[in-house]
């Protein structure tokens, strides 16, 4: 186990509605990434947070957002949400600024559009 | 940009050895990682490469060429736990994981 948690496992939203899932860091880390898995896929870089600021950005819309709070957990908000959108989503914290850049991920939350 | 490359698939027999390649084209490369995702997992840390030559861990060797964008990842011993999707990924600048679509390994008694 990485120490990362995930909330909620799964979740059944339908299009047009909002989700948020949320992500607590491994302990001594400062940052969070955000990652989208599609079945048969790799992980796709959502974003990333630092000191509770964006830190870098992949080709998502502005409709996914995030945020993180001073406890170094974070929310990853999805508007509007579309079929597409159907996937498991990925958290990984790590300790940005120090040797140990590596990104432990959390267990993930599977996500269904109808 | 980014452009990483693995083989789709692989199958191996129980206590052989299997090579699972991968090729990246990355901007702001700094070095590159290897995950294990058993399916329906999180992808687990297995590792990070980032000068040139090879890294022994148990059963477990990775391998990077920088001049040449190449990595593998070096399985001995194979078990049938290890039957599972290995995913290559470069590091681009402080943050970002540009991960390939993985290398689904299946192990055969």
């Amino acid at each position: 186990e990485t120490g990362v948690t995930q909330s909620p496992t799964h979740l059944i939203k339908t299009r047009g509605q909002q989700v948020t899932l949320r992500c607590s860091s491994q302990s001594g880390h400062n940052t969070v990434s955000w990652y989208q898995q599609a079945l048969g896929q790799g992980p796709q870089f959502i974003f990333q947070y630092y000191r509770e600021e964006e830190n870098g950005r992949g080709n998502f819309p502005p409709r996914f957002s995030g945020l993180q709070f001073p406890n170094y957990s974070s929310e990853l908000n999805v508007n509007a949400l579309e079929l597409d959108d159907s996937a498991l989503y990925l958290c990984a914290s790590s300790a940005l600024g120090t040797e140990a850049e590596t990104q432990y991920f959390g267990p993930g939350t599977r996500l269904l559009v109808l | 940009g980014q452009n990483i490359d693995q083989p789709t698939e692989m199958t191996a027999t129980e206590g052989a050895i299997v090579q699972i390649n991968c090729t990246y084209q990355t901007s702001g490369f700094n070095g590159l990682f290897w995950y294990q995702q058993h399916a329906g997992e999180a992808p687990t840390f297995l590792s990070y490469n980032v000068l040139d030559g090879l890294e022994e861990k148990g059963r477990f060797s990775s391998f990077l060429s920088r001049s040449k964008g190449y990595s593998y990842l070096l399985l001995k011993e194979l078990q049938m736990k290890d039957s599972a999707s290995y995913l290559c990924a470069a590091t681009q600048g402080d943050y970002k994981l540009s991960f390939g679509a993985g290398t689904t390994v299946t192990v055969r008694a």
